[in-house]
């Protein structure tokens, strides 16, 4: 019972360099996001899919690509990494589109990717 | 424009004293207001959903209520294993996620 997994937990890359953010959850949930988390900014959002095959963009997509092959995984992508997305990336899911489901179980949430941009 | 403010920003309690965080709203149309608990270096854990006002959740020694424009999570008799984040969060009608205060941080000293 893993709930939402992250990989890495931590990164370092290089101005310029791409990565993808593994989150894969085994809860069966429809709907997954990515968040990312600042000092004095809280969390916004990325981007979210509310289904296979299904995505959209959050407050703060911009430099970063997302795609919704399976129920169970949503990868982040970031084309060409800069400085200004130095931030903790989480991932989270929930149980359903319906609001009395998602309600109940609340977002679960992934232990976060710490990644440094220099 | 959905907007979540929580205060303050942080606070500092002794063992024992009670308190209670602000979260105050402006939505078109609410959903679900949700609180979080967050510890260093870890995701957010759920607490609690509450759905319309005059609605109350309690889980040991945290007690959330909810009005039209604001929750509060009042803490009562607080140890040292409390301190932590706590970030509210709103899910706005007709959208699909959820908007985020900054959060509060507290800290609870023996």
């Amino acid at each position: 019972n893993a709930g939402v997994t992250q990989t890495p937990k931590f990164q370092v890359l290089k101005t310029g360099q791409s990565m993808t953010l593994q989150c894969a959850q085994d809860m069966n949930h429809e709907y997954m996001s990515w968040y990312r988390q600042d000092p004095g900014m809280g969390l916004r959002l990325i981007h979210y899919s509310v289904g296979a095959g299904i995505t959209d963009q959050g407050e703060v997509p911009n430099g970063y690509n997302v795609s919704r092959s399976t129920t169970e995984d949503f990868p982040l992508r970031l084309l060409s990494a800069a400085p200004s997305q130095t931030s903790v990336y989480f991932c989270a899911s929930s149980g359903g589109r319906g609001l009395r489901r998602t309600g109940v179980y609340g977002y679960t949430f992934g232990s976060g990717t710490r990644l440094t941009v220099v | 424009e959905d907007q979540v403010t929580q205060s303050p920003e942080a606070l500092r309690l002794q063992e024992g004293e009670s308190s209670s965080l602000n979260c105050s709203y402006t939505v078109s149309g609410l959903r679900g207001l949700f609180w979080y608990r967050q510890d260093p270096g870890k995701g957010p854990e759920f607490l609690f959903t509450l759905y319309s006002a005059g609605e109350e959740k309690e889980k040991e020694r945290l007690k959330a209520t909810l009005t039209k424009k604001e929750s509060f999570l009042h803490i009562t008799a607080p140890k040292p294993e409390d301190s932590a984040t706590y970030l509210c969060a709103v899910h706005p009608s007709g959208y699909s996620t959820l908007t985020f205060g900054k959060g509060t941080m507290l800290l609870v000293s023996p």
